[in-house]
């Protein structure tokens, strides 16, 4: 069964700063890997995702995703943190029905 | 396009109490997801519907919560009777089809507290 794990449920960068929001997968196939946002009082939007088309994602609002096969992880990053990109983020894994399973996420800060 | 539909945004119900929320998906969305996301935790899929059938319930508590899609567009997910436990906020999605190539947009979601 495919799944994905969020290390660290808080992260807090300064303004202007490297953001690196950790997610290890675990699947017995090639995995499709999606990080999504979550606004306050939202629901959850795609940044990006990997469908084995390319190991480096790119998606919206400045982010991006590397897919490292051999320590199955699908890190974000963004190189310059925004005040606007303070959010909850969640990686998720599509599971062999077609759904989506959720990590637990990362709250991100950014301070001024 | 219009997005995910849901409502109601808020409801407080008493404990043993029963509640209904519903859900329109984006026009020409064959699938619709049904998520519970308790506080702090990521989403939990509770069904899944590919037009107006199950592809997946394994994970709905189907002694108190019930779901139905008729007509393959609108659907409803009630629960009946509620628990403290099912405080939550729960997640319509709908998709185009089934698959890896296809994107799940999300509403905005209806805030559960039970009391």
């Amino acid at each position: 069964a495919q799944s994905v794990t969020q290390l660290g449920s808080h992260v807090s960068v300064s303004e202007g700063a490297l953001v690196l929001l950790r997610c290890n997968y675990s699947s017995s196939v090639p995995p499709y890997l999606f990080w999504y946002v979550q606004y306050p009082n939202q629901g959850l939007q795609l940044l990006l995702k990997y469908t084995s088309a390319a190991t480096l994602v790119k998606g919206i609002n400045g982010f991006e995703a590397e897919f490292k096969k051999s320590e199955t992880s699908f890190h974000l990053t963004k190189p310059s943190a925004h005040m606007s990109d303070a959010a909850e983020y969640f990686c998720a894994v599509l599971t062999g029905a077609n759904n989506l399973f959720f990590g637990t996420g990362t709250r991100l800060t950014v301070i001024p | 396009e219009a997005g995910v539909a849901q409502s109601p945004r808020y409801k407080i119900i008493e404990k043993r109490q029963s509640v209904a929320f519903w859900c329109n998906p984006i026009s020409g969305h064959a699938t619709l997801y049904w998520y519970q996301q308790i506080l702090g935790q990521g989403p939990k899929l509770l069904i899944q519907f590919q037009n107006n059938g199950v592809v997946d319930d394994s994970q709905l508590p189907k002694d108190r919560f019930s779901a139905e899609r008729l007509k393959g567009v609108d659907s409803t997910l009630k629960i009946q009777p509620a628990k403290l436990e099912d405080s939550a906020v729960y997640l319509c999605a709908s998709s185009f089809f089934l698959g890896p190539e296809t994107e799940a947009f999300f509403g905005q979601g209806t805030r559960l507290t039970v009391v």
